[in-house]
Formats: C-alpha cells, structure tokens, sequence
C-alpha cells in the first residue's frame, strides 16, 4: 500500500526565517505523482505542485522550491523568507492508481506551518 | 465558476439521523472522490469514482455509501450517523486518467455528530 508521511505535526517560524517541510512516500509504483497542497485557515485545498516519478529536477516557484529524491523517497518543500501568510497546513500527497482504474491520492497527515511576525 | 460544488456547508446531526452531502463537478471530469479530513490524520479516501456507472471504497468507507447519479454529481450518505463521522468531508474531481494533473476540490462540509 502506498502511504506518505509528513513527520513534521507543527513547526513555528519568525518571518523572513526559512523553512523546510519534510515528506517521505513509499509506493512500489514505478511511475507515480507526487503533490503539495496548502490548506490556509479558510479550509480550502490549493494546489501548489506536482511532480512526476522521472522528473528528479529541482522546481523554484517564487519564494517556493521543492526538492525530490527519488533515491531517499523524499520530497521536501522550502519556503525561503517566510510570510506571515504562509501560515496554513501543508499537504503532501501521492498519486496511485493504473490506466484501468483511474487514479486517487494518498495524503500525508499534514505540517502546520505558523510564521509569527 | 467553473470547479466543485459541495452543499452542504455545515450539517449537525443527531446520532441515528441519515443525510445526503452533495457533490457536483462542472469541468466534465471523469473522476469523483470523497475524502474526510480529521485533526493530525490529514485526508482520508472514502469512495472514489474512477467513472461514471462506477463506485469503488477507499480507506475508510465502512458507514457510509456512495452514488454516481451522472457524470457531474456524486453524492454520499450517511445511513445512521455516529459521533466518529464527526469530520471535515471533501468532494474532488480529476480528469481520471493514471496521469490526472489536477484534482479540483470543494470547499468542504464541516460534519457534526452529536
């Protein structure tokens, strides 16, 4: 069974601090996607990046960057000169499925990010 | 706008009571999908729909049931709610392929048991 775990439950930041949330997945897939999704206290789930399993290149989006490592299982999102905005709990997922049974996602437990002003 | 419609919003049950969350799609995804969400738990697959005509359980389906009533709408149901589906639920679509590059969520229904 796949499974991602986010072994981070709450870190706490100044702004302008950098931060790094840590997810680790297992699958047996050989192809697979891996995703992060931010929840801000308003509830709603935002997409922020997804990445497939032959893509090891690093991604910079902004003040966002996103390290996979294929070898280690990881993949590790970095939040470079935090924001109070940032505040929110930040999923990541795996995507599973096959090309008859369509495809579903498997959630981490979620980071619960606070920046402090 | 186009995206996933939950309603409702906020429900309290009393524990025996039945009810319905509704869930509609209007982007023509092929894929429907109900998660809960609970605290340090993160998002767990109810029922999924890899199509339409098709239902198949998730993680964590035991209480609840689905249906498919057509390519935008999926809805799920609590027979005899208990105080444990206390939860966040949310709806969410994809396009259903093993590649889907997005999975569109509702805004979600916050459950209480009482």
């Amino acid at each position: 069974a796949q499974k991602v775990t986010q072994a981070q439950t709450e870190i706490s930041v100044v702004e302008k601090e950098d931060v790094t949330l840590d997810c680790v997945y297992e699958t047996r897939d050989t192809t697979y996607y891996l995703f992060w999704y931010k929840q801000p206290p308003s509830g709603e789930l935002v997409f922020l990046i997804r990445r497939n399993s032959f893509d090891e290149q690093n991604e910079i989006s902004g003040r966002y960057s996103w390290n996979f490592q294929k070898s280690t299982s990881s993949f590790n999102f970095t939040i470079t000169a935090s924001q109070v905005v940032d505040s929110a709990v930040y999923f990541c997922a795996l995507s599973e499925g096959s090309e008859t049974s369509g495809s579903r996602l498997t959630f981490g437990e979620g980071t619960q990010l606070t920046v402090n002003p | 706008n186009a995206g996933v419609t939950q309603t409702p919003k906020f429900q309290v049950l009393k524990t025996g009571q039945s009810m319905t969350l509704q869930c509609a799609q209007d982007m023509n995804h092929n894929s429907m999908y109900w998660y809960r969400q609970d605290p340090g738990m993160g998002l767990r697959l109810i029922y999924y729909s890899a199509s339409e005509g098709t239902t198949d359980k998730g993680e964590v389906p035991n209480g609840y049931n689905v249906s498919r009533l057509n390519k935008r709408e999926f809805s799920l149901r609590l027979e005899s709610a208990a105080p444990s589906q206390t939860s966040v639920y949310f709806c969410a679509s994809s396009e259903g392929l093993w590649d889907a590059y997005g999975y569109t969520f509702g805004s979600g229904t916050r459950l209480t048991v009482v």
